[in-house]
This record gives C-alpha cells, structure tokens and sequence, in this order.
C-alpha cells in the first residue's frame, strides 16, 4: 500500500481482557518496528522484526506483550490481561533500505478501563 | 547506540528560521543522524538524514561538524504548520532505535 496501515486507530478494553493491534507495512518493506507512547513522553521501542524473525524482542515489558509478522507482511502485536499502565499509543514502522527511513503509521490507541 | 541529548522544548515566532541542536557525543563511525517531526495523534515523519557536512532538501538542511559529535536541524522561515515534535536519532542499519522525548517546537503567530 501507499503507507503504513494499523487497525484499530481506537481501542478502548476493560482491564484483564486480550486485545490484538494489527499492522500492514508498507508492500517490499522488510523491517517492520512497534513502538509505544504513552502521554507527552517519547517513543518506547517494543520489537523489530526482518523478515518473519524477531531479532530483537529485547523491548517488551512483560510476558504478556507478543509479536509475530506472517509472510513477511502483516504484524500483530497481542497484549494478554491488559492492565491500566498499558493504556497508550501503539505505533508501527515499516523501513527498506534506508538507514533509519522509517515510515510510521497513525498508531493505535489503546484505552484499557 | 550513540545517546542523543536535545533542548525539551524552544519557541519561535512566524517567518523566522529555527535552529535546533543535538549532542550526540559517542556517534560511531558507522552512524548516521536522522531527524524526524510528530505532529499529534500521527507518527513520527522522516524528515532529513545525513553522514557528515551540510544536507538540504526541500523541508529543512542538516548541519554536521567535523567531529560529528552534534548536528543542527534547521528549518527556513517556520509557519505555525511547523508547531510539532522533533527527534534526533544516531545509529546504523537495523537495530533498536530510541527516540526519547525529543524538542517541542512551538511556532507563536
């Protein structure tokens, strides 16, 4: 596609429930980001994925975030027994070739009440 | 991964040129400097990249000294437009990247 596509812009969920955020990169583009953001704060990084692998998976908080891309395409990014500190904004990137040419989509927000 | 150290916030009026500073005192040699703006509710936007010396596009122009040890961001005659986020990225290839809290622009009619 033209851009980076991520599903649902909003989410808002009850505490202890699972949610999934979905992500379509940008088609041909190999490295796919998820960061997160929380109020007034800058970019945490989660994981990056090339191809299918996870290479670093060193930024998820807890056992409870997880990751996959299939075909080396579509990511989702599932977080089990939400909490209340998870409420913020879920971004993903897609990058090909470039050094750090990242291009980021709207983002999720997730609400968790 | 090269620390990046940039003001939290700077204001500025209509039609003026704004100049914006990052240390990035352990850059590698393999390192480049990346810039990106964020407007509310959107993601982070590439904005310009460069290795070393002066870089200029159709946005903004990349300011690189000798040592690399910092780089200017500057934007020509800002518009209220121009009101966002700027983040200053070192590093290489693909890894982890940290944003940090980057610099508040405020551009004051």
């Amino acid at each position: 596609g033209a851009g980076v596509s991520q599903s649902p812009s909003n989410k808002v969920t009850e505490k202890g429930k699972d949610v999934e955020l979905r992500c379509d990169p940008i088609s041909g583009h190999t490295a796919l980001y998820w960061y997160r953001q929380s109020l007034g704060q800058g970019l945490e990084f989660l994981i990056y994925f090339q191809g299918n692998s996870a290479p670093d998976k060193s930024g998820l908080p807890s056992d409870r975030f997880s990751a996959e891309r299939t075909g080396g395409s579509v990511s989702t990014l599932t977080i089990q027994r939400t909490q209340q500190e998870d409420s913020a904004v879920y971004l993903c990137a897609s990058s090909q070739g470039q050094v750090h040419g990242y291009t980021f989509g709207s983002g999720t927000r997730l609400t968790v009440v | 991964l090269a620390k990046t150290t940039q003001p939290i916030s700077m204001d500025s009026y209509e039609g003026q040129e704004v100049n914006i500073t990052c240390s990035h005192n352990n850059i590698a040699t393999n390192d480049y400097i990346t810039w990106y703006q964020q407007f509310p509710s959107q993601g982070p936007r590439f904005i310009i990249q460069g290795y070393k010396t002066k870089v200029t596009n159709e946005v903004a122009s990349l300011f690189i000294p000798a040592d690399r040890k910092s780089s200017t961001l500057s934007l020509p005659r800002v518009s209220l437009s121009d009101t966002a986020v700027y983040y200053c990225l070192v590093g290489e290839g693909y890894q982890k990247v940290t944003f940090g809290i980057g610099t508040k622009l405020q551009v004051i009619p």
